[in-house]
């Protein structure tokens, strides 16, 4: 079992519209959440933190937390050309508290 | 710029060499970390340094890999004879809290490419 699934895309969705993003983690310690998004040949850029058990929103982004079912989603309302790219889940490893352990990330296609 | 840097962006080097691959946290930050990001793979943890020491380098390759964040000067990741199989991009980030503080949140450079010939 990979210790971040997430897939692989790409997901496409029209502008305007609702893209949800989605990933599963097998470290039950981990107690932060992190989405980063990177634009192909460019780095990392984060977007979302979240550590509570529930929904957090911030501007377009919605980050939700299901610990119990090692759950976290990324939603993005009114979905813009510019935020086609790839969705990187990252949980804090939980037995060192320092390391992000990255999934592979989703792919987000906009389509205006 | 008040962002992470790293230079240099891209390095190009012929197997055998030493390649040496910098970064400048962000100002105020004090905990740097070093990911690879091979082709076509995920990122992945290699080493995490506070000023000085070497906290977590559970990641990084036993031999020809080291790693450095000295208490002046930008934190180095040295990779000696280099193979084709290192050609990768090397992403430093930096946190102010590091360790086990419940929200780590950690801002990327712009990474370094580097090819092996």
């Amino acid at each position: 079992q990979k210790e971040v699934e997430q897939n692989s895309g790409p997901l496409s969705v029209p502008e305007g519209a609702i893209a949800s993003l989605n990933c599963t983690y097998s470290d039950r310690v981990s107690q932060s959440f992190f989405w980063y998004r990177q634009y192909s040949g460019k780095s990392p850029e984060l977007i979302m933190s979240i550590y509570s058990n529930g929904d957090k929103e911030d501007g377009r982004f919605t980050a939700q937390l299901n610990k119990a079912s090692q759950y976290v989603s990324l939603l993005i309302r009114d979905s813009q050309p510019s935020d086609s790219a790839t969705y990187l889940c990252a949980p804090l490893r939980g037995n060192s508290g320092y390391a992000l352990n990255f999934g592979k990330g989703t792919s987000l296609l906009v389509t205006p | 710029n008040a962002g992470v840097m790293q230079n240099p962006r891209h390095l190009v080097r012929r197997r055998g060499q030493e390649a040496r691959l910098r970064c400048s946290p962000m100002k105020g930050h004090s905990h740097v970390y070093w990911y690879r990001q091979l082709p076509e793979e995920g990122l992945k943890f290699m080493v995490y340094l506070q000023k000085e020491n070497i906290i977590d380098e559970s990641g990084m390759p036993k031999e020809r890999f080291s790693a450095e964040f000295p208490k002046e000067g930008p934190s180095i990741l040295r990779i000696q004879q280099v193979v084709r199989g290192d050609s990768a991009a090397y992403f430093c980030a930096s946190s102010h809290n590091g360790g086990r503080a419940s929200l780590n949140e950690q801002f990327f450079g712009p990474g370094t490419r580097l090819t092996v010939l």
